[in-house]
């Protein structure tokens, strides 16, 4: 069965100090992922996707689809980078659709 | 950008009512919208899809009388939690895809029923 596991729910770091959040994604078809980033009280929105192999914000994900792992990283966080960050694959079930994970609350300390 | 938003952002009802959530997209027409559930310091679950014109196809679990998803033009969509119980209270959230597929979300809706 499709999932997105996150298995961080708390992360912590200071500020300047690298970022990884972790993804693990289980997928019989050809995944497609994205991390959706959610800033205190505001609505969630796309970050990244891998398709596009950006870098937003500092940001970067690599899919290896051998460790079947989307991880999000970041060489220095900033203090604006505190959020909550979600992790979602699209899924294509009849229609498509997005699993999200359980989310992860990274909080860069001053 | 993509717009979307939700009317109310927040809805106290007392249990046995039913409460009407709307979604609209306000730049774009929205082929597909979702409908989705989260509960504190959790993650969002899809509660169903739904095209305009059609029937709104649900997730397994969810109860398609209890939540009625109504989608009768191309910018807004409705979700109706009927006879309300403080169980369903919790942040419903909405999402709008246009011809490309990226999902484009809501602020939310906090239900609390009484």
């Amino acid at each position: 069965a499709q999932r997105v596991t996150q298995p961080e729910k708390l992360l912590s770091v200071f500020k300047g100090a690298p970022v990884e959040l972790k993804c693990n994604y289980s997928y019989s078809g050809s995944p497609e992922l994205f991390w959706y980033v959610q800033y205190s009280r505001q609505r969630l929105q796309l970050l990244l996707r891998h398709i596009s192999r950006e870098s937003i914000k500092g940001f970067t994900a690599d899919l290896n689809k051998g460790e079947t792992s989307f991880h999000l990283k970041k060489p220095f966080a900033q203090e604006e980078d505190s959020a909550m960050y979600y992790c979602a694959l699209n899924i294509i079930q009849g229609a498509q659709k997005l699993v999200f994970g359980q989310g992860t609350r990274l909080t860069i300390n001053p | 950008g993509a717009v979307v938003s939700q009317h109310p952002s927040w809805v106290i009802c007392k249990s046995g009512t039913s409460v009407k959530i709307e979604c609209r997209s306000l730049d774009f027409q929205a082929t597909t919208m979702f409908w989705y559930r989260q509960f504190p310091k959790q993650s969002l679950m899809l509660m169903a899809t739904s095209n305009e014109g059609s029937k709104a196809t649900y997730e397994q679990g969810v109860e398609k009388d209890k939540f009625l998803i109504n989608h009768a033009s191309l910018t807004l969509s409705t979700l109706t939690v009927t006879s309300a119980h403080p169980e369903d209270s919790s942040f419903y959230i909405c999402s709008a895809t246009g011809l490309a597929y990226e999902q484009y979300f809501g602020p939310g809706t906090r239900l609390t029923v009484t």
